[in-house]
């Protein structure tokens, strides 16, 4: 089976620029993840969607990031104005249910802010 | 423990060594125990998930143990190779539907 598209790979901006990522899920795969990697820590969940509702976004800044997953399928994630800190692995990855099973991910969005 | 700890954060090996890691998770609200392997420039990729106390689950020379009451899953690699090297991750999911992430261990397995 196909696995979790996104794109870019990678991008650089200016501060204060916005940006967005696209995430296509494993076909079926009802729930939907946006986590956020920075170095040396480990993936932060941003979003969660089950179909193209939102079950958790307690940890995203909602004052810039925003994201959406229009039909239940594809999503975007975007951040506008980007700040420095914002630079990061910004990962999708989905699966067929919620916490209990394996969430398959995509390979990443490497976003330098400069 | 209200977040996932990892531990050692890194670790350096000799081909052929055996190795373990160690991940801590809050035990309440515990559903399931999630463990994937990181290589560079690759997507995180699931190794093993647990959800009952006492589970073991092994993939190769790659074994793993789920104590729910207390909180921890050990990782084990036996006779570690170069292509092992890699950030492994665990993560908990809750009964709310939730799976945190911990920090993660990076292998150096050195030829």
């Amino acid at each position: 089976e196909a696995g979790v598209a996104q794109s870019p790979r990678y991008k650089i901006i200016e501060k204060r620029q916005s940006v967005a990522f696209w995430c296509n899920p494993i076909s079926g795969h009802a729930t939907l993840y946006w986590y956020q990697q920075i170095l040396g820590q480990g993936p932060k969940l941003l979003i969660q969607f089950q179909n193209n509702g939102v079950v958790d976004d307690s940890q995203l800044p909602k004052d810039r990031f925003s994201a959406e997953r229009l039909k239940g399928v594809d999503s975007t994630l975007k951040i506008q104005p980007a700040k420095l800190e914002d630079s990061a692995v910004y990962l999708c990855a989905s699966s067929s249910r919620q916490g209990e099973t394996e969430a398959f991910f995509g390979q990443g969005t490497r976003l330098t802010v400069v | 423990i209200l977040n996932v700890e990892q531990s050692p954060q890194s670790l350096h090996v000799q081909e052929g060594d055996s190795t373990n890691f160690t991940c801590s998770f809050p035990s309440s609200n515990f559903y399931a125990l999630h463990w994937y392997r990181w290589e560079t420039a690759k997507s995180p990729e699931a190794l093993f998930v647990m959800t009952l106390n006492g589970d073991e689950k092994k993939k190769g020379r790659i074994s793993a143990t789920l104590n729910t009451k207390e909180g921890y899953s050990y990782l084990y690699i036996k006779g570690s190779q170069p292509e092992d090297s890699a950030t492994y991750l665990c993560a908990s999911g809750t009964s709310y539907d939730k799976v945190i992430f911990g920090p993660g261990t990076s292998l150096s397995v050195i030829p």
